[in-house]
């Protein structure tokens, strides 16, 4: 089964500082993986999506995120963080019925 | 185009009511979903439709039904609420198509319920 970890649940990051959030993944063939982030009492919004192909792709708001196989990792990162960025960030692969499987998450804070 | 549209946002129930949780979309999505987000914990699949008329069980079914009579609506019910239930229910929608797979899940903006 598809397994999920976010090891870091809090990060601080000052504002204008680079970000890199971590997620590692389980998964014997290659995962469709996708980051979500969600703001106080917000549902979950759509940063960016992996399914093939380039393994650097860009999303919204300034973020990417690189697929990495030989380290089962799809880290997202951010070279200037802004104050509206804090916020809870999810990592999900997709699953058979197009299910997500969820990470704990991590929470992002920014400070001034 | 309101997307995924949940009623109610908040809602207090006592121990033993039962209620029914709204969940509607207009995109026509075939996919629908239900999880529950506990905190600072991430997001449990609760049920799940692929279609009309079909659902299946998540990771945490148990105290929950859901009925799916039309590709727009997915009502998740608690008959018998309990404290455990306490939560924040998010529900989401997704398309498949035969030319057309693994497409990211739109969601709602989530139900806080309290069962005191």
């Amino acid at each position: 089964a598809q397994s999920v970890t976010q090891p870091d649940i809090h990060i601080t990051v000052s504002e204008g500082a680079s970000l890199e959030l971590r997620c590692n993944y389980s998964y014997g063939a290659t995962p469709y993986l996708f980051w979500y982030v969600q703001s106080p009492g917000q549902g979950l919004q759509l940063l960016l999506k992996y399914f093939s192909g380039d393994t650097l792709v860009q999303g919204i708001k300034g973020f990417e995120a690189e697929f990495k196989r030989s380290q089962s990792s799809f880290n997202l990162r951010k070279p200037s963080v802004h104050w509206s960025d804090a916020a809870e960030y999810f990592c999900a692969p997709i699953t058979g019925f197009q299910k997500l499987v969820f990470g704990t998450g991590t929470r992002l804070l920014v400070s001034p | 185009n309101a997307g995924v549209t949940q009623t109610p946002k908040f809602r207090i129930l006592k121990i033993g009511q039962s209620m029914t949780l709204q969940c509607t979309q207009d995109m026509n999505h075939n996919y629908m979903y239900w999880y529950r987000q506990d905190p600072g914990m991430g997001l449990k699949l609760i049920y799940y439709s692929v279609g009309a008329g079909i659902t299946d069980k998540g990771e945490v079914p148990n105290g929950y039904n859901v009925s799916r009579s039309t590709t727009e609506d997915f009502p998740l019910r608690l008959e018998l609420a309990a404290p455990s239930q306490t939560s924040v229910y998010f529900c989401a929608s997704s398309y498949l198509g035969a030319r057309v797979s693994n497409q990211p899940q739109h969601f709602g903006d989530g139900t806080r319920l309290s069962i005191l």
